[in-house]
C-alpha cells in the first residue's frame, strides 16, 4: 500500500520567517495530495491541495508544490505568524481510492 | 457549515469496559473513517466504511468495532477497553477521493 514519510517532525522558526514542510509518496498512482491544519484541541482542517496534473498551487501565503517524478510534495508558507503555529499532516490518496494515507505530522512553532 | 460532531471530547473508561464513540456528519457523505492519534505516530485509520452497513479494517483494527445503521452516523466500538486504547480519536467523512472533514475528536483515557 502507499506509504507517505513526512519532515520535520519538528519545525521551530521565527515569526516572518518561512517554513517549509516536505512529504515523499509511494504509489506512483496517487493523485491526490491534500495538507491539513491541526490546531491545539481540534480535529485537523484541509488547508490546501494539489492534484497531480498541477505543478504548483498558491493560496495567499501557503504553497504547495508537486514533483510526480520524484514523488514528493511540499507545504510552503511564506511570512510566518504565531497562528501558524500548529500540527501540518501531508496526505496522499490513490487514483479511485477514497482513503487518504496520512504522514506522521510535523509540529510547527512561529516565535513572536 | 459543514459538520462532523464526536458526542463526547473527553471520556473516562474503567479496563474492561465497553466504550462507544459516536460520530454524526450533516454533509450526506457516503465515507465515514476512524483514526487514532498518538504522538509521533500520525493518524492510523482504525476502521472506513463507504456505505450503509459497510465496513472494512483498517491499519490497526485489533480490538474495536464499528457500526454504521444510517449514512449520517459512525460508531466506534471499544469491546473491551485496555489502558493502551488510551488516544485521541478521530471521526472523518468524505465525499470521494476528496477533502475529509474530521471532528473535533475524543480523547480517551482508560483507567
Amino acid at each position: 500500500g502507499e506509504n507517505v514519510e513526512q519532515h520535520p517532525s519538528t519545525l521551530s522558526v521565527q515569526e516572518g520567517d518561512s517554513a517549509v514542510i516536505k512529504c515523499t509518496y509511494s504509489d506512483s498512482a496517487s493523485n491526490y495530495f491534500p495538507w491539513y491544519k491541526q490546531e491545539l484541541g481540534k480535529g485537523p482542517q484541509l488547508i490546501i491541495d494539489i492534484r497531480s496534473n498541477v505543478g504548483e498551487k498558491k493560496d495567499q501565503r501557503i504553497a504547495v508544490t508537486l514533483n510526480k517524478t520524484a514523488k514528493h510534495f511540499s507545504l510552503h508558507i511564506t511570512e510566518t505568524q504565531p497562528e501558524d503555529s500548529a500540527v501540518y499532516f501531508c496526505a496522499s490518496n490513490t487514483g479511485g481510492s477514497y482513503i487518504p494515507t496520512f504522514g506522521r505530522g510535523t509540529s510547527l512553532i512561529v516565535h513572536p | 457549515d459543514v459538520k462532523v460532531t464526536q458526542s463526547s471530547r473527553y471520556l473516562v473508561k474503567r479496563t474492561g469496559e465497553k466504550v462507544f464513540l459516536e460520530c454524526v456528519q450533516d454533509m450526506d457523505h457516503e465515507n465515514m473513517f476512524w483514526y487514532r492519534q498518538d504522538p509521533g505516530l500520525g493518524l492510523r485509520l482504525i476502521y472506513f466504511s463507504y456505505d450503509v452497513k459497510m465496513k472494512e479494517k483498517g491499519d490497526i483494527p485489533e480490538g474495536y468495532s464499528v457500526s454504521r445503521e444510517k449514512k449520517e452516523r459512525f460508531s466506534l466500538i471499544l469491546e473491551s477497553a485496555s489502558t493502551n486504547q488510551t488516544s485521541m480519536y478521530l471521526c472523518a467523512s468524505s465525499l470521494t477521493a476528496s477533502e475529509a472533514f474530521f471532528g473535533q475528536g475524543t480523547r480517551l483515557t482508560v483507567v
